[in-house]
């Protein structure tokens, strides 16, 4: 049973315009989420995480979102570059651990 | 954040076959991770590797199979023994950046089992 899941595996965006990456967790236990960034033939990096004591925490371009009433969690990114082409992770840990549960990924394309 | 170098980038092996994985951090850690993440899924732990003891495997994953050595504080292999076309994924290690409770991970290796 997949504990962070990341249902849509692919989404394709025109450079300029808002990506909203989504996650959903079912979890209750989970206090601190992260996204990563995956580019081929390389590691996940990290790109940016949020408390379960906040409800948006921001970096830039990127924008996380977070409903825990709803154990949604969205990533946005504003305005999308050609080089945020990438596959982003969701994942989401529990009581301080530092071992994360990752959802399936999502592939986000933004072409010119 | 640490730097991982992992090797080899890709490898493809007969089936029966054994193929160890390296990875070298650029600092002292306590924990290395190992991960797998096989076609259209995500990331699996396979295991927590500590130096100068046996590393804690999860659910599903064996020392039989995974054999995991850790010599020093900068140094891990994992080991797939035995290889079918079902291992056929990327392997990927890690340490945890204290930073932000993120991980950095290692460039992964893709396995291919023929």
């Amino acid at each position: 049973d997949q504990q962070v899941k990341q249902n849509s595996p692919s989404l394709s965006v025109q450079e300029g315009r808002i990506s909203i990456l989504n996650c959903d967790y079912t979890n209750s236990m989970f206090d601190y989420f992260l996204w990563y960034k995956k580019y081929p033939a390389e590691g996940p990096t990290f790109l940016i995480s949020i408390s379960s004591i906040k409800d948006k925490n921001e970096d830039g371009r990127f924008t996380v979102f977070l409903n825990k009433s709803a154990k949604h969690l969205s990533l946005h990114i504003v305005p999308s570059q050609p080089g945020d082409s990438a596959v982003y992770f969701c994942a989401a840990s529990a009581g301080g651990s530092y071992i994360p549960t990752f959802g399936r990924g999502t592939s986000l394309i933004v072409h010119p | 954040s640490a730097v991982i170098s992992q090797k080899p980038s890709r490898d493809i092996c007969q089936r029966g076959t054994s193929l160890t994985i390296q990875c070298q951090v650029d600092s002292q850690v306590t924990m290395m991770f190992w991960y797998r993440q096989q076609p259209g899924q995500s990331l699996t732990l396979i295991a927590t590797a500590n130096q100068g003891s046996e590393a804690t495997y999860e659910s599903g994953f064996v020392i039989d199979k995974f054999p995991i050595s850790r010599p020093n504080l900068t140094f891990s292999t994992l080991t797939v023994s035995n290889m079918s076309p079902e291992d056929s994924s990327i392997y990927l290690c890690s340490v945890a950046d204290r930073g932000n409770y993120g991980y950095t991970f290692g460039s992964g290796t893709r396995l291919t089992v023929v």
